[in-house]
């Protein structure tokens, strides 16, 4: 069974500087997808970014990036530039690439993130 | 494309009454999930499919009962309502491997 942790219950940045989410999880398998998902106010579950554990370059999208650590286990959230919209519960999770698990998504807990004007 | 509609959006039950969540989806996804949250426990799979005619359990399946008659429709029953099932049920699609499509909740409260 895999595990997900997100050790920041809540985060705090102000507008227009950078913060890091982090998120560790604990599995077996070699192949894998991780991802980041928010959750603004309106309850929405939004696909933030994704990466593949096979692939060693880190993904991107636009102000979002991450840093995906597979020795360690270790897949930050980067959000550069903050904006007053990326206030959000902000959720990681892990999904085995293939096998019996293969549809299914283990959450973290998430990290409530607040973006201070 | 509407993509992944839940009804209804809130829902208030009396302890031991059934009802069904309903969960449609029209991007002919393969694959649905039914999770909850709960404060402070972050999403959980209760039940999913992986095709017409084939559901699985999930994490949490206990109290709840799916079934997938048709590729597009994924609905959750509650057959007797409990306390403990006070959350926010989410529904999500997906085809094969890509990123899970999810609806916009529906908001449960058993009293």
């Amino acid at each position: 069974a895999q595990t997900v942790t997100q050790s920041q219950p809540e985060m705090s940045v102000q507008e227009a500087e950078t913060v890091t989410l982090s998120c560790t999880y604990d599995t077996s398998e070699n192949n894998y997808y991780l991802f980041w998902y928010k959750q603004p106010p309106s309850r929405q579950m939004i696909l933030v970014i994704r990466q593949e554990a096979y692939k060693q370059q880190n993904a991107t999208e636009n102000r979002f990036s991450v840093n995906f650590q597979k020795a360690a286990k270790s897949f930050s959230l980067k959000i550069s530039d903050s904006q007053l919209g990326d206030t959000a519960m902000y959720f990681c999770a892990f999904r085995p690439y293939s096998g019996a698990g293969s549809y299914q998504l283990t959450f973290g807990k998430g990290t409530k993130l607040s973006v201070i004007p | 494309n509407a993509g992944v509609t839940q009804t209804p959006k809130f829902q208030v039950l009396k302890t031991g009454q059934s009802m069904t969540l309903q969960c449609a989806q029209d991007m002919n996804h393969e694959y649905m999930s039914w999770y909850r949250q709960d404060p402070g426990m972050g999403l959980r799979l209760i039940h999913y499919s992986v095709g017409a005619g084939i559901t699985d359990q999930g994490e949490v399946p206990n109290g709840y009962n799916v079934s997938r008659s048709t590729t597009e429709d994924f609905p959750l029953r509650l057959l007797s309502a409990a306390p403990s099932q006070t959350s926010v049920y989410f529904c999500a699609s997906s085809r094969g491997g890509g990123p899970q499509h999810f609806g916009d909740g529906t908001r449960l409260s058993i009293l």
